[in-house]
């Protein structure tokens, strides 16, 4: 069975651009979360996305966003980019279904982005 | 709000000494409490799911344990491919939770051969 999967692994943008990062989930699985990761806070949870419906969102701007189409693959999107926001980006997928059994998070390799 | 700290920030072990790694949480309604090990560069790899107090699960040299309050990764005769960073998380109930994992800042485990 393949795993998550994250494309690109590594991007280089400037100050005010914008990016897309896209995450194919585990076969099956239809819940697709996205997590930031820096060396100062740690991994925080962005939003999550059940079904092309977003069911969940953390604390941050309105500049990020996402989306999830009808296969369950995800997208990120990153608008005026600002320095702070370099960080791994990963996507997390699960079933989705209620009850606890079903929760866990199967991570893919994470999405480099450096802003410059 | 949920909140999780894991002790210590890093641990240094000579191969075959064994430890334990600690995870303090505090969560309105616990619905499951997750270990995973991530090494550089890669996202975190699955290790255990625990679901209620006094339930434990292993996995090769890895032991979890759950309490109301904290969890104890024991890593039992360590070897130096277990270095890496071990993250510990929870998820509430509730629909606020969704898809939703609160992290620890992880333990950096070193060992030594």
């Amino acid at each position: 069975k393949a795993g998550v999967t994250q494309t690109p692994r590594y991007l280089i943008k400037t100050r005010g651009q914008q990016v897309t990062l896209s995450c194919s989930p585990i076969s099956g699985h239809r819940s697709v979360s996205w997590y930031q990761q820096t060396p100062g806070q740690g991994l925080q949870f962005l939003f999550e996305y059940f079904s092309e419906t977003q069911r969940n969102k953390g604390n941050f701007p309105g500049r990020f966003s996402g989306r999830q189409f009808s296969n369950s693959r995800s997208e990120m999107n990153v608008s005026t980019l600002e320095l702070g926001d370099s960080a791994l980006y990963l996507c997390a997928s699960s079933s989705g279904l209620a009850g606890a059994e079903h929760n866990e998070q199967f991570f893919g390799p994470g999405t480099r982005l450096t802003v410059l | 709000e949920d909140q999780v700290t894991q002790s210590p920030e890093a641990l240094r072990l000579q191969e075959g000494e064994s430890s334990s790694l600690n995870c303090s949480y505090t969560v309105s309604g616990l619905r499951g409490l997750f270990w995973y090990r991530q090494d550089p560069g890669k996202g975190p790899e699955f290790l255990f799911t625990l679901y209620s107090a006094g339930e434990e699960k292993e996995k090769e040299r890895l032991k979890a344990t759950l309490t109301k309050k904290e969890s104890f990764l024991h890593i039992t005769a360590p070897k130096p491919e277990d270095s890496a960073t071990y993250l510990c998380a929870v998820q509430a109930w509730g629909g606020t939770s969704y898809g939703k994992l609160t992290f620890g800042q992880g333990t950096i485990l070193t060992v030594h051969p």
